[in-house]
């Protein structure tokens, strides 16, 4: 059983444009949110997260909403470059003090932008 | 060393054959975990520790054990390798930080392909 599904599974964006994933979980009781950018041949490297104390969060052209109640968070980057192709990867976890950081990962999504 | 080494790059391995895939970080953090990646799955966790001497499943732990006898190393080990085992794997190590809040760091990765 899936518990955070990720569409779409491929995105082609224009430079310039605006890319969005979107990620759709199933456990409630998930409190912590991260996307994941990976590069090819490397691994997975935090990109941006948040946690469903509040609907929006930022850091320059990166962007995540969240909507508790429809249990859906999605990713917008902003202007997007050539330099963001990559695979992103939406994460759900368990964040309190006594859990292990356990991430249950999307299915991931490979994003070209074209020049 | 600076985060986290995966040995060996890549592997081609006949089916039956035992194999370890070794990880180690330097960062001193307390949880590691195994994950393996494939196309349309994302990744998916195989095992988990919380600190030197404990060990846990993740959602795919069936043909790989781990052990985890210090910090800082965490090897994966397949005893009988089948074909279903041919997959990217992804050692990964967090701790809490000021906020609370675990950053998964991963490694490089090793392909293994298993015939």
């Amino acid at each position: 059983q899936q518990q955070v599904k990720q569409s779409p599974q491929s995105l082609i964006v224009q430079k310039g444009g605006i890319s969005i994933i979107n990620c759709a979980y199933e456990n409630t009781a998930f409190d912590y949110f991260p996307w994941y950018q990976q590069f090819p041949g490397k691994g997975p490297a935090l990109l941006i997260a948040i946690r469903p104390d509040v609907s929006e969060k930022k850091e320059g052209r990166f962007t995540i909403s969240f909507n508790k109640s429809a249990k859906q968070f999605s990713l917008h980057i902003m202007d997007s470059q050539p330099g963001d192709s990559a695979t992103y990867f939406c994460a759900a976890s368990l964040y309190g003090s006594g859990n292990t950081g356990k991430l249950i990962f999307g299915q991931g999504t490979t994003l070209q932008v074209k020049p | 060393i600076a985060g986290i080494t995966q040995a060996p790059t890549s592997q081609i391995l006949a089916a039956g054959r035992r194999m370890t895939l070794r990880c180690t970080q330097d960062m001193r953090h307390n949880a590691m975990y195994w994950y393996r990646q494939d196309l349309g799955l994302g990744l998916r966790l195989i095992h988990y520790s919380n600190t030197a001497g404990t060990t846990g499943k993740g959602e795919v732990p069936d043909g790989y054990s781990v052990s985890r006898a210090n910090t800082d190393d965490f090897p994966l080990t397949l005893a009988s390798a089948v074909p279903s085992q041919t997959s990217v794997y992804f050692c990964a190590s967090s701790d809490r930080t000021s906020g609370g809040v675990r950053v998964q760091f991963f490694g490089p990765g090793t392909r293994l392909t298993v015939l």
